[in-house]
């Protein structure tokens, strides 16, 4: 079945540095990829969509600037957090698609757990 | 606009009971897509199952049994003789019809089995 990674699954960073986290697809082309945030005992709320070689599409509410995109082929999606604060602390979880498929199935990566300190 | 309700937060039972988790959605769309998926401790998300909004027919996997009512909107998730291992955080989601945009997800039930 279609495999994605993220990297790194854990990571804690001081508050005002940028930290990076990496989604795989690794058996299949993503041409869709998708970020979620999820916070403790919360749901998953989708923070931004992004086609391959194109810019990354927010949702409401989740600033660009902050969070980056970067979804430069078809097996490799970035997030960058910039200048990150205690309340950027969360699950993040990216998931791919394969378009071309026709089956619309988002495969999940199994999450970043990042904490600012 | 597209939401899903998951009126129980928690839930807890004994080890062997059955179990019925309820899912509600809200949607405008004539086709669309229904999902459950799995959360255990480690968080990554378990997909167990997707049906189409035209395919009413129950089905089950095993252990796992789901009940689709397009009358009342409803896509309800039956655990049969639970299992310590199926203590997670189970999510409800919905998706449009060509599932080109976001899946909705509910706010989860976390589901907790005492052996």
């Amino acid at each position: 079945g279609a495999v994605v990674s993220q990297h790194p699954s854990r990571v804690i960073c001081k508050s005002g540095t940028s930290v990076k986290i990496e989604c795989r697809s690794l058996d299949f082309q993503a041409t869709t990829m998708f970020w979620y945030r999820q916070f403790p005992k919360q749901s998953l709320m989708l923070m931004a969509t992004s086609n391959e070689g194109s810019k990354a599409t927010y949702e409401q509410g989740v600033e660009k600037d902050k969070f980056l995109i970067n979804h430069a082929s078809l097996t490799l999606s970035t997030l960058t957090v910039t200048s990150a604060h205690p309340e950027d602390s969360s699950f993040y979880i990216c998931s791919a698609r394969d378009d071309n498929l026709g089956d619309y199935e988002q495969y999940f990566g199994p999450g970043t757990r990042l904490t600012v300190t | 606009a597209q939401k899903v309700t998951q009126a129980q937060t928690e839930i807890s039972v004994v080890e062997k009971e059955d179990v019925t988790l309820d899912c509600v959605y809200e949607t405008r769309d004539t086709t669309y897509y229904l999902f459950w998926y799995k959360q255990p401790p480690s968080g990554e998300l378990v997909f167990l199952i997707r049906r189409n909004s035209f395919d009413e027919q129950n089905e089950i996997s095993g252990r796992y049994s789901w009940n689709f009512q397009k009358s009342t909107s409803s896509f309800n998730f039956t655990i049969t003789a639970s299992q310590v291992v199926d203590s997670a955080v189970y999510f409800c989601a919905l998706s449009d019809q060509t599932g080109a945009n976001n899946l909705f997800f509910g706010t989860g039930t976390r589901l907790t089995v005492i052996p």
